[in-house]
């Protein structure tokens, strides 16, 4: 079955970096489009970054363009979002999620989520 | 850009049906077929439910049902169920080619 496994969220200082990783199982990752989605406690979803099943195309949200970075590696399964220059709005779980296609249409299957709060 | 707009709240009896709107501009939901909707119980990652508009994943009930006109969409949940009762949210593809979700509407079963 899908399975998407987020890894690396934690309590971070202001101004310093972390990187996320997203295990996939379950599914040809290869093919898929991948996204990370973000959502402050008790607040709604808020899209962070995605890119194409090649990872030739990636497109961020203005609220973290310049300071995330979203990638891939198709042998390994793995996504990644790394993250620098954090701040306390960055505070969030973090998800990690696959298209419902090989470009960036929609998030589908969604993984469980990573924490990740900035404070000092 | 601004979040796509939802009723924050969205009540009903179980057997009955409720309509959760959800509304864009003609940069999103309102110029392409790629309106999703998701379902989120406290706790819990986000499922989807409707993809493209009107497209129900494999496994998920036809109670739920999607729709669009202009620049709203909207989800019916039809034959209300307590396990319904959790936070509904859209989503659309947008012209900038990111993805824009709405604030999420609370639906709860009375």
């Amino acid at each position: 079955q899908v399975q998407l496994v987020e890894s690396g969220g934690g309590v971070v200082q202001p101004g310093r970096s972390l990187r996320l990783s997203c295990a996939a199982s379950g599914f040809s990752f290869r093919n898929y489009g991948m996204h990370w989605v973000r959502q402050a406690p008790g607040k709604g979803l808020e899209w962070v970054a995605a890119l194409s099943s090649d990872g030739n195309n990636i497109f961020y949200a203005d609220s973290v363009k310049g300071r995330f970075t979203i990638s891939r590696d198709n042998f390994k399964n793995m996504l990644y979002l790394q993250m620098i220059g954090l701040r306390a709005e960055d505070s969030a779980v973090y998800y990690c999620a696959k298209d419902v296609g090989g470009g960036i249409r929609c998030p589908g299957f969604w993984g469980q989520g990573t924490l990740v709060t900035v404070s000092s | 850009q601004s979040a796509l707009t939802q009723p924050a709240s969205v009540s009903g009896s179980p057997g009955q049906s409720i309509t959760i709107s959800c509304t864009g501009t003609s940069s999103d939901v309102g110029g392409y077929n790629y309106v999703s909707w998701y379902q989120q119980h406290p706790g819990k990652a986000p499922k989807l439910i409707v993809y493209d508009v009107t497209e129900r994943p494999s496994g998920v009930s036809n109670r739920f049902s999607g729709s669009k006109s202009g620049n709203t969409a909207s989800l019916t949940i039809s034959g209300l169920q307590a396990e319904d009762e959790a936070d509904f949210f859209c989503a659309s593809y947008t012209s900038s080619t990111t993805v824009i979700f709405g604030g999420g509407t609370k639906v709860t079963v009375l």
